[in-house]
């Protein structure tokens, strides 16, 4: 079958830095993907790995660990802005569909 | 940036009526998604479509229908409405021709059915 577990909910702090974290199981594996998805709104792409390590995009870096079936998202100098809901998102084996976890909604705190 | 859009953005109607949620994208994508998402919670695949007069059911049951008659429209259409379909429907579309395939999402349509 297929598996995303996400925390349900965290909570940081201003400037702080924060790591969500993915654990997947699913039937083959052909890219993970983290999308931002603000209240109300569609979710945006913030990253891709298909290969073990990590992959740095500004203030965001995602994590990959095929062997484990575990991701991260690091955010760092965390802004108000930054506060919405991540999605975990995996690609399954014949890269036709991708499964969605259940979302991490991240509250900043002033 | 994505060129994806859905209309309408908001909708209230009745039990029993018929609807007909739009999605285009003009990306000439190939592929494209209908999911459905209730507030708070995870999204859920409902139909998808990997080019012209293919369809497919996703992993949720759902009581609506889709066609995709030209690449870059896939409407999704319900033919007697009921409160139980609620919910928001996003729409997202890929194109795996980068290498690195990336859905890119409409903005939604959020239904009340009364």
């Amino acid at each position: 079958g297929q598996n995303i577990d996400q925390p349900t909910e965290m909570t940081a702090t201003e400037g702080a830095i924060v790591q969500i974290n993915c654990t997947y199981q699913t039937s083959g594996f052909n890219g993970l993907f983290w999308y931002q998805q603000h209240a109300g709104e569609a979710p945006t792409f913030l990253s891709y790995n298909v290969l073990d390590g990590l992959e740095e995009k500004g203030r965001f870096s995602s994590f990959l660990s095929r062997s484990k079936g575990y991701s991260y998202l690091l955010l760092k100098e965390l802004q108000m802005k930054d506060s919405a809901s991540y999605l975990c998102a995996v690609r399954d084996n014949y890269g036709q569909n991708f499964v969605f976890g259940p979302g991490t909604r991240l509250s900043v705190l002033p | 940036e994505a060129d994806i859009y859905q209309t309408p953005r908001y909708l209230v109607i009745g039990t029993g009526k018929k609807i007909t949620l739009e999605c285009s994208q003009t990306m000439g994508h190939d592929k494209m998604y209908w999911y459905q998402q209730d507030p708070g919670m995870e999204l859920h695949l409902i139909h998808y479509s990997y080019g012209v007069n293919s369809t497919e059911k996703g992993d949720l049951s759902s009581e609506s229908t889709v066609s995709r008659i030209r690449t870059e429209h896939f409407p999704l259409t319900l033919e007697s409405a009921r409160p139980s379909h609620t919910s928001q429907y996003l729409c997202a579309s890929s194109d795996d021709n980068t290498g690195q395939e990336t859905q890119y999402f409409g903005p939604g349509t959020r239904l009340l059915v009364l």
